[in-house]
């Protein structure tokens, strides 16, 4: 069946502006998971959602970060006011309940100038 | 709390040779997952090979095996006739087994493979 998808590949985008990353995650998994990974690092958890709900949001770094899941399945992560430290790689996974193990999409670079 | 050390930053074998990479982790749990990624160029992480920590038994899987040792807190791969396909960042991870959340990362090695 089809992976985890995520759009756009890449974006570019200059400091201050707002964007939208899109995560499809596999179908019939109820846990979502995004992470970002800076140049040369290991990833770094930013939130997780078990259907729609989000019981763990402490890994967003700023205010300026927030996401939303609905119908259990599309995610959005949006990234207000762009600045350059946010310039990474984000990746979302998704997982189907004790399963536990978590499948990841190709990612989205995010460029911001 | 937890963390996940890969201490080296870069490998490199040549082809059809066998590589181990090194993992050593820091928790005080006894129930958990331990997980090596393989990161291509093209970013898809990969899962690798995965161990449960009450199993005594290393996980394998085809050329990959790993040597879990709980009591040292080792999680080391070995990647047996290495391929050209192999070359790649790898990622160890870890999860407490009760939670369904966040995966735990070193900071990844990258393999070489010399033809």
């Amino acid at each position: 069946g089809a992976g985890v998808s995520q759009s756009p590949s890449n974006k570019v985008t200059e400091k201050g502006k707002d964007v939208e990353l899109r995560c499809d995650p596999i179908s019939g998994h109820t846990a979502l998971y995004w992470y970002r990974q800076s140049l040369g690092q290991g990833l770094e958890f930013l939130i997780y959602f078990q259907g729609n709900s989000a019981p763990d949001k402490s890994g967003l770094p700023s205010d300026r970060f927030s996401a939303e899941r609905t119908g259990g399945s599309v995610s959005t992560l949006t990234i207000q006011r762009t600045q350059q430290e946010d310039s990474a790689v984000y990746l979302c996974a998704s997982s189907f309940g004790s399963e536990n193990t978590q499948y990841f999409g190709p990612g989205t670079r995010l460029t911001v100038l | 709390a937890q963390t996940v050390t890969q201490s080296q930053p870069e490998m490199s074998v040549q082809e059809a040779e066998t590589v181990t990479l090194s993992c050593t982790y820091d928790t005080s749990e006894s129930d958990y997952y331990l997980f090596w990624y393989k990161q291509p160029p093209s970013r898809q992480m990969i899962l690798v090979i995965r161990q449960e920590a009450y199993k005594q038994q290393n996980a394998t899987e085809n050329r990959f095996s790993v040597n879990f040792q709980k009591a040292a807190k080792s999680f080391s791969l070995k990647i047996s006739d290495s391929q050209l396909g192999d070359a790649a960042m790898y990622f160890c991870a870890y999860r407490v087994l009760d939670s369904n959340y966040q995966l735990i990362w070193g900071a990844g090695t990258k393999l070489i493979i010399k033809p």
